[in-house]
């Protein structure tokens, strides 16, 4: 089974500087897809940036980034210019092809310091 | 377009009851998918539904499920409630192509029971 872990249960960063957030995934698969989702304390999970583990280039996403290491089964999401809206539970996500089924990480709780 | 919208927001139910929550997709998509998040065992896949039928399933008792209709709004049912279902039922929708889609959530149902 495929599993998701995030070893970081929180982090901090301050305002307008640069922290990322690690994960790593366990899978017997070669084709498939993660992201990263953003729960902030209304509880709406948002899609914050997704890549599919066939593209090499790493995926982009404004102030968001990914550092994808396939061979490696690492994920992490970096964020640049750090903002307060920033704030919020970060979850690392893995699916499968005709998924559909998302498996979690336990998440890691960012916290922005002004 | 309209997100995804679940009713009702919060509930409170004794154990021993049942319960029905609904999710309403975004507009077109077919697919809705459904997930239990709570603080011991973080988020977990319930099962999914596209044109009216389960296609994919989680590890949970039978005493909980679902059905889809032809409108492809959704509902889930918890039969013989226990204290151990009180969670954030969230439920995510996509256009169900059939490839892996990006899943888009709703705001979620809090359940409580006593």
């Amino acid at each position: 089974a495929q599993t998701v872990t995030q070893s970081q249960p929180e982090m901090s960063v301050q305002e307008a500087e640069t922290v990322t957030l690690s994960c790593t995934y366990d899978t017997s698969e070669s084709d498939y897809y993660l992201f990263w989702y953003k729960q902030p304390p209304s509880r709406q999970m948002i899609l914050v940036i997704r890549q599919e583990a066939y593209k090499q280039q790493n995926a982009t996403e404004n102030r968001f980034s990914v550092n994808f290491q396939k061979a490696a089964k690492s994920f992490s999401l970096k964020i640049s210019d750090s903002q307060l809206g920033d704030a919020a539970m970060y979850f690392c996500a893995y699916e499968h092809e005709y998924g559909n089924k998302l498996v979690f990480g336990a998440g890691t709780i960012l916290r922005v310091k002004s | 377009k309209a997100g995804v919208t679940q009713t009702p927001r919060y509930l409170i139910k004794t154990r021993g009851q049942q319960v029905t929550l609904s999710c309403s997709p975004i507009s077109g998509h077919r697919s809705v998918s459904w997930y239990q998040q709570t603080p011991g065992q973080g988020l977990q896949f319930l099962f999914e539904y596209f044109s009216e039928t389960q296609r994919n399933k989680g590890n949970f008792p039978g005493r909980f499920s679902g059905r889809q209709f032809s409108n492809s709004r959704s509902e889930m049912n918890v039969s013989t409630l226990e204290l151990g279902d009180s969670a954030l039922y969230l439920c995510a929708s996509s256009a169900g192509t059939g490839l892996v889609e990006t899943q888009y959530f709703g705001p979620g149902t809090r359940l409580l029971v006593l």
